[in-house]
């Protein structure tokens, strides 16, 4: 059963500081790995994505490292600000046969303290 | 906005009744996603239409079925309603199935089953 794991569930950081949020993944198949982010009665919204072929991707305050033989990737959020305050889900998709499915961690709920 | 477009936003009904919820993809997306976000359960994968043609199938209950109409708008029908079907469903679109292919969330329709 394709599998993403994500931890920690919840994770409280003080403004400025560094938030990281880590998934590992089971299924080798997987070809994209794309971070969301969700603020409450919204959708989940794309934050950043990376390929296996790549071991890192930033894009402002958003840093994806990715390690494919440990089967694990990562978020960091430099310089945590409160309006990045919201439930951070990784996900994994891969085509399967004639379909793209994404399949997502349990979700990160971050809070950054002013 | 995503362009992902999701009627209606709210939805309080009685065990038992049928409901159907209505999605409209961002223009030029031809694949469209159903998933249901529950506190317990998290953002779980229902089914995948592309282009018309139901393309992959998740944990969706027997008594929920989809389709995706020629003008590539989406319906999910959901009947003989539960309590535990109370949840936040969402529509998301993607042009395409191949990696990297954002996948964009709609605002979600959120169901009450009282």
């Amino acid at each position: 059963q394709q599998q993403v794991k994500q931890s920690p569930q919840s994770l409280i950081v003080q403004k400025g500081g560094i938030s990281i949020i880590n998934c590992a993944y089971e299924n080798t198949a997987f070809d994209y790995f794309p971070w969301y982010q969700q603020f409450p009665g919204k959708g989940p919204a794309l934050l950043i994505a990376i390929r296996p072929d790549v071991s890192e991707k930033k894009e402002g305050r958003f840093t994806i490292s990715f390690n494919k033989s440990a089967k694990q990737f990562s978020l960091h959020i430099m310089d945590s600000q409160p309006g990045d305050s919201a439930t951070y889900f990784c996900a994994a998709s891969s085509l399967g046969g004639s379909a793209r499915q994404l399949t997502f961690g349990s979700g990160t709920q971050l809070t950054v303290l002013p | 906005d995503s362009g992902v477009t999701q009627t209606p936003k709210h939805l309080i009904t009685a065990t038992g009744q049928r409901v159907t919820l209505r999605c409209s993809p961002r223009s030029g997306d031809l694949s469209v996603y159903w998933y249901q976000q529950s506190l317990d359960q998290g953002l779980q994968f229902l089914i995948q239409y592309y282009n018309g043609e139901e393309r992959a199938k998740g944990n969706i209950l027997e008594r929920f079925s989809a389709q995706q109409f020629p003008d590539l708008h989406s319906e999910l029908n959901l009947s003989s309603l539960e309590l535990g079907d109370s949840a936040l469903y969402f529509c998301a679109s993607s042009v395409g199935l191949g990696a990297g292919n954002t996948i964009y969330f709609g605002e979600g329709s959120w169901l009450t089953v009282v």
